[in-house]
């Protein structure tokens, strides 16, 4: 079965210093890859996606880059974190038209 | 512009009671809606996915349904537990794939004692 994963659960980081989080998927091959965050009260927000290796999408101009250097890694980095930065942040994958899985998200609090 | 709005934003009912859950969308060309649960600080868990020629699909508690029509649907929760407290998200696709997503806001629902 295909399972994703995705850590650090939690993480507290000061303005201005750099952020990395990845994201790996097992059980499956070339899956579409996606990083979502999600502010408090808020819907899901497209940042990145990929169809394969080094393809990367960006849905939203911002503070943060994505890298896809495996078939099933998927990690997203900033070189400063801003406050606004802030959030939930969810990988997810999925096939064709078929349903996103997501991982267990990453509370990031940039301080 | 491709939209999905949902209703009511929050929702507080006493365990064992049902309840139901609204989804409107103008998203085009439809391709399909799907219904996910997100528990406080998780990712979302699918609850169902539908196609335009499906009008009715259950998971158990859980039954959507959908009019591809009016653009609307709906999850219905029978008999409500304190686990099913969390947020539901409505997501529609359009035709075309990968990421022609739109997703809901989200409907907060507290199942209290």
């Amino acid at each position: 079965s295909q399972t994703i994963h995705q850590w650090p659960a939690t993480l507290v980081q000061p303005v201005g210093s750099p952020l990395s989080l990845e994201c790996t998927v097992e059980g499956t091959s070339n899956p579409n890859l996606y990083w979502y965050r999600q502010a408090a009260g808020r819907g899901l927000q497209l940042l990145f996606y990929s169809v394969g290796i080094g393809q990367i999408s960006s849905e939203v101009p911002q503070n943060l880059s994505a890298s896809r250097p495996q078939d099933r890694q998927f990690i997203l980095s900033s070189k400063k974190l801003l406050l606004s930065d802030s959030g939930f942040y969810l990988c997810a994958w999925n096939r064709g038209d078929y349903g996103y899985t997501f991982g267990s998200g990453t509370r990031l609090t940039v301080v | 512009k491709n939209q999905v709005e949902q209703s009511p934003q929050s929702l507080i009912i006493l365990e064992g009671k049902n309840c139901t859950l609204q989804c409107n969308y103008t998203v085009s060309p439809f391709s399909n809606l799907r219904w996910y649960k997100q528990d406080t600080g998780r990712g979302p868990v699918s609850l169902t996915i539908m196609t335009f020629s499906e009008n009715t699909k259950s998971n158990g508690r859980y039954t959507a349904t959908l009019d591809a029509d009016t653009k609307q649907s709906s999850l219905h929760i029978t008999a409500s537990q304190l686990s099913d407290s969390a947020s539901y998200i409505c997501v529609v696709s359009r035709t075309g794939g990968y990421q022609k997503v739109t997703f809901g806001t989200g409907t907060k629902l507290q199942v209290i004692p």
